[in-house]
């Protein structure tokens, strides 16, 4: 299957610093990438939509001013959570969304946990 | 209406044994059901998926079972192995657009020996 690489699995950064997370599309163009927050033992929620060459489209809520998503390329999204405070700490996943002729799949990102002190 | 309802929250299933998990849906425009395997730590990895216009799709020891008048579907693990423990996640979207995931809320799956 297609894969997607995530980086870093992990950062510990203290409050008030901003955090660049990076999802790349390693064998396939990803015109759409998603960006996700999961907290322990819960559910993924959808944080925005990011569209290679256009702005993100934010879900209700999520604060675009500190959660910047550029996806300045078909194949790399980032996601930048600018000054983080420890609320901001959670489990953050991207995807990519695949197209194999009239089929579309979704490929995840291995996660990268973000602890801020 | 972008609801997608799963259960049970967790379970624990002995080795060779199936294990079943459901899910409900409510928005008639979905027309694409995932679903997602996630161990600790990882991202979900794509198990499995079906469209409405079947029934029942199978691949190795996982089957889906899909009812679309009831809007309900479900994964069957046959002869489920200790590896399998991880948690599991279905979803739907509806194609077309961004193909935005709506995500069940996860069953964590034990597989004893």
């Amino acid at each position: 299957g297609a894969v997607v690489s995530q980086h870093p699995s992990w950062v510990i950064c203290k409050s008030g610093t901003s955090v660049k997370i990076e999802c790349r599309s390693l064998d396939f163009q990803a015109t759409t990438m998603f960006w996700y927050r999961q907290f322990p033992k819960q559910s993924l929620m959808l944080m925005a939509t990011s569209n290679e060459g256009s702005k993100a489209t934010y879900e209700q809520g999520v604060e675009k001013d500190k959660f910047l998503i550029n996806h300045a390329s078909l194949t790399l999204s980032t996601l930048t959570v600018t000054s983080a405070h420890p609320e901001d700490s959670s489990f953050y996943i991207c995807s990519a969304r695949y197209r194999d002729g009239p089929n579309e799949k979704l490929f995840f990102g291995s996660g990268t946990q973000l602890s801020v002190l | 209406q972008q609801q997608v309802k799963q259960s049970p929250q967790s379970l624990i299933v002995q080795k060779g044994g199936i294990s079943i998990i459901n899910c409900a849906y409510e928005n008639t425009a979905f027309d694409y059901f995932p679903w997602y395997q996630q161990f600790p730590g990882k991202g979900p990895a794509l198990l499995i998926a079906i469209r409405p216009d079947v029934s029942e799709k199978k691949e190795g020891r996982f089957t889906i079972s899909f009812n679309k008048s009831a809007k309900q579907f479900s994964l069957h693990i046959m002869d489920s192995q200790p590896g399998d423990s991880a948690t599991y996640f279905c979803a739907a979207s509806s194609t077309g657009g961004y193909q935005k995931v709506t995500f069940g809320t996860g069953t964590k799956l034990q597989v004893i020996p």
